[in-house]
């Protein structure tokens, strides 16, 4: 079982519309969780980290269910310059950051 | 200005022909990272540096060897490049967590896509 798992998509989806992507990681000792943006052929670049108690910022809201070992993202009112990779992002290390990268979910928003 | 510094951003080098990636920083982290993408998966971790200890992912080929002469600069050496060694090779850095109740970024260069003909 791959540490981090997330649908691969890609998901089409226009502009305005809500698109919620999910996440699952198999180390329940993981302490901490991220969703980084990567768009074509450029890095990882931090979009935002994942409280236990869910937060947003704009027009995005990440959760994180530890009980079940679960993560998600909710980009609402999508635009196209959201179209990318979102990857899944889970901290293994101890007083470092050990990224565990998940293959991503790639979006596409059409006019 | 960049803060990870990658060098070159691409590097074609030759079948069996090693090949030194080069990766600077200015944020004087403390940890240093080597991150491989390959098309359409996840970067994987090949080692990292704390301070000057290095640390050798598992799964790592012994192909792939490390550097870091200082706080600010570390290098990749692939001693015989193959075919599947292609890529897009990542570095990042991160501080030290030790002490710190809040989730830290870490920082990433441009990447280096390596080609191998």
């Amino acid at each position: 079982r791959k540490e981090v798992e997330q649908d691969p998509g890609p998901f089409n989806v226009p502009e305005g519309a809500t698109v919620a992507f999910n996440c699952t990681y198999s180390n329940s000792a993981s302490q901490s969780f991220f969703w980084y943006r990567q768009d074509c052929r450029k890095e990882p670049k931090l979009l935002m980290s994942v409280y236990s108690s869910g937060n947003e910022d704009g027009r995005f809201t990440a959760q994180l269910n530890r009980a079940s070992q679960y993560i998600s993202l909710l980009i609402r009112d999508s635009k196209l310059s959201d179209s990318a990779t979102y990857l899944c992002v889970v901290n293994k290390g101890e007083g470092f950051q050990k990224l565990v990268f998940g293959t991503g979910t790639r979006l596409l928003v059409s006019p | 200005d960049a803060m990870v510094i990658q060098n070159p951003r691409y590097q074609v080098t030759q079948f069996g022909k090693p090949v030194t990636l080069s990766c600077s920083q200015t944020l004087n982290h403390n940890v240093m990272y080597w991150y491989q993408q390959k098309s359409s998966q996840a970067p994987k971790l090949l080692f990292h540096y704390y301070d000057k200890d290095f640390n050798n992912e598992a799964d790592t080929p012994d192909n792939f060897q490390s550097r870091r002469p200082n706080t600010s600069f570390c290098f990749l050496d692939i001693r015989s490049p193959g075919l599947g060694d292609a890529a897009m090779y990542l570095c990042a850095t991160s501080r030290d967590l030790f002490g710190q109740a809040v989730n830290t970024e870490a920082f990433f260069g441009q990447g280096t896509r390596l080609t191998v003909v």
